[in-house]
């Protein structure tokens, strides 16, 4: 198995754009979760999908970020527009429903200048 | 509501030492997981070892063994002999069974291994 992939490894973008970041969870998993980790917030949930739906967004910081699951294979994370604290690495994971343990992408890490 | 605590931002031990990375955890859901999580220097997450709130014995995979006491809410990780490979950042993880599935993460501690 490929593993959980998330593209691009690296993004680089300018205050006011709009980033996107892509995940691509392991077949046959049916929650998806995105993360985001820096130094003074460590490892904080974003938000999570259950069979493409998600259950629970209450950590997306505000309206400026946003998370689609169109089907079981594809994730998006969505800032716009883009500001320099948001500046991060976002990972996403995914694993089988139920007390399992998920499986992390190299992750994304965002700059935002 | 669902909590992940670790109170050691930073530890050390000697190379061959075993060593304790503590972990809490508060819930009021019955039904929950336990993880713990490795991230070297080079940002991968690594899941080390699992353990389930209704499994009677701790948890071991090789070097690593789950100090599971669930009166106290802890659930610390104990690595026996360290190695230089060890030195890495170490999260203690919760997914409680009425959530969906939420999984949530402690801080951290770094763990440095000393030749």
């Amino acid at each position: 198995d490929a593993g959980v992939i998330q593209s691009p490894r690296h993004e680089v973008t300018e205050m006011g754009q709009e980033v996107t970041l892509r995940c691509k969870p392991i077949s046959g998993h049916n929650s998806l979760f995105w993360y985001r980790q820096t130094m003074m917030r460590g490892l904080e949930l974003l938000i999570y999908f259950n069979n493409n739906v998600p259950i629970d967004d209450s950590g997306m910081p505000e309206d400026r970020f946003s998370a689609k699951m169109p089907n079981a294979s594809f994730s998006t994370l969505k800032i716009q527009p883009s500001e320099p604290r948001d500046s991060a690495v976002y990972f996403c994971a995914s694993s089988k429903q139920g007390l399992t343990e998920a499986f992390f992408g190299q992750g994304t890490r965002l700059t935002v200048v | 509501a669902q909590k992940i605590t670790q109170t050691q931002p930073g530890m050390f031990v000697q190379e061959k030492e075993a060593v304790t990375l503590d972990c809490t955890y508060d819930t009021s859901d019955p039904s929950y997981g336990l993880f713990w999580y490795k991230q070297p220097s080079s940002g991968e997450m690594i899941f080390l070892i699992y353990q389930g709130s209704y499994d009677q014995q701790n948890a071991t995979e090789g070097r690593y063994s789950l100090n599971f006491q669930k009166a106290r809410k802890s659930a610390n990780l104990v690595i026996s002999a360290s190695q230089l490979g060890d030195s890495a950042m170490y999260f203690c993880a919760m997914r409680e069974g009425n959530q969906g599935g939420k999984l949530i993460f402690g801080q951290g501690t770094e763990l440095s291994v000393k030749p």
